[in-house]
């Protein structure tokens, strides 16, 4: 039972172009969500989080939003970058839980073209 | 050290075999997370400490792993008798209450 999918495998942008990666979920206690950037041989690091409370978060040139009624979130990254080919993760927090217990999506593995 | 450190990387176990995965946390974060990645997946939640408290173990797939961190520091998770389907990388996770976890590199675990 995936409680987060991320269903695009993969996503191919080019360079100064929108990145668009999508996220849906099913469990509605899951009320913080948040995305994590991934490098090869590396751990996630994480990127940006938004409360259930809000429906959209920035941060420079990435911004997170949520649509509750659709259990949808997306993350936009404008302009894409080259430095920004990773795989983004998107996981989701059930309230009352500890931030760092989370349920991960599959992954979208983004590639920016220069 | 600044971040989350694993070690060893790497470890390749024959089947049978027991295993134990170190995990630094970052200096005074109070939470430390385990999880389980495997080939082309998501990481999985394993378990949950809270200083030396172990909250949540839930995600633990059976009684052959085990996890502790008797100081509130240091975290081991071992695995006893190795099997194939145990291969994959284990992640640890850091963070003080109610933030964001920061990950260590992993420990990319072959059962052969």
């Amino acid at each position: 039972d995936q409680q987060v999918k991320q269903n695009s495998p993969s996503l191919s942008v080019q360079e100064g172009r929108i990145s668009i990666l999508n996220c849906d979920y099913t469990n509605s206690m899951f009320d913080y969500f948040l995305w994590y950037k991934k490098y090869p041989a590396e751990g996630p690091t994480f990127l940006i989080s938004i409360s259930s409370i809000k429906d959209k978060n920035e941060d420079g040139r990435f911004t997170v939003f949520l649509n509750k009624s659709a259990k949808h979130l997306s993350l936009h990254i404008v302009p894409s970058q080259p430095g920004d080919s990773a795989v983004y993760f998107c996981a989701a927090n059930a309230g009352g839980t500890s931030y760092g217990k989370l349920t991960f999506g599959q992954g979208t593995i983004l590639t920016v073209h220069p | 050290g600044a971040g989350v450190s694993q070690s060893p990387r790497y470890k390749v176990a024959k089947r049978g075999q027991d295993v134990a995965l170190r995990c630094d946390p970052i200096s005074g974060h109070v939470s430390l997370f385990w999880y389980q990645q495997a080939l082309g997946q998501g990481p999985e939640f394993l378990t949950y400490f809270q200083n030396e408290a172990q909250l949540d173990k839930s995600g633990l797939p059976s009684d052959r792993f085990f996890a502790e961190r008797p100081e509130g520091s240091v975290s081991t998770l071992k695995i006893q008798r190795t099997q194939q389907e145990d291969s994959a990388v284990y992640l640890c996770a850091s963070s003080f209450l109610n933030t964001e976890a920061f990950f260590g590199q992993g420990t990319r675990l072959t059962v052969v």
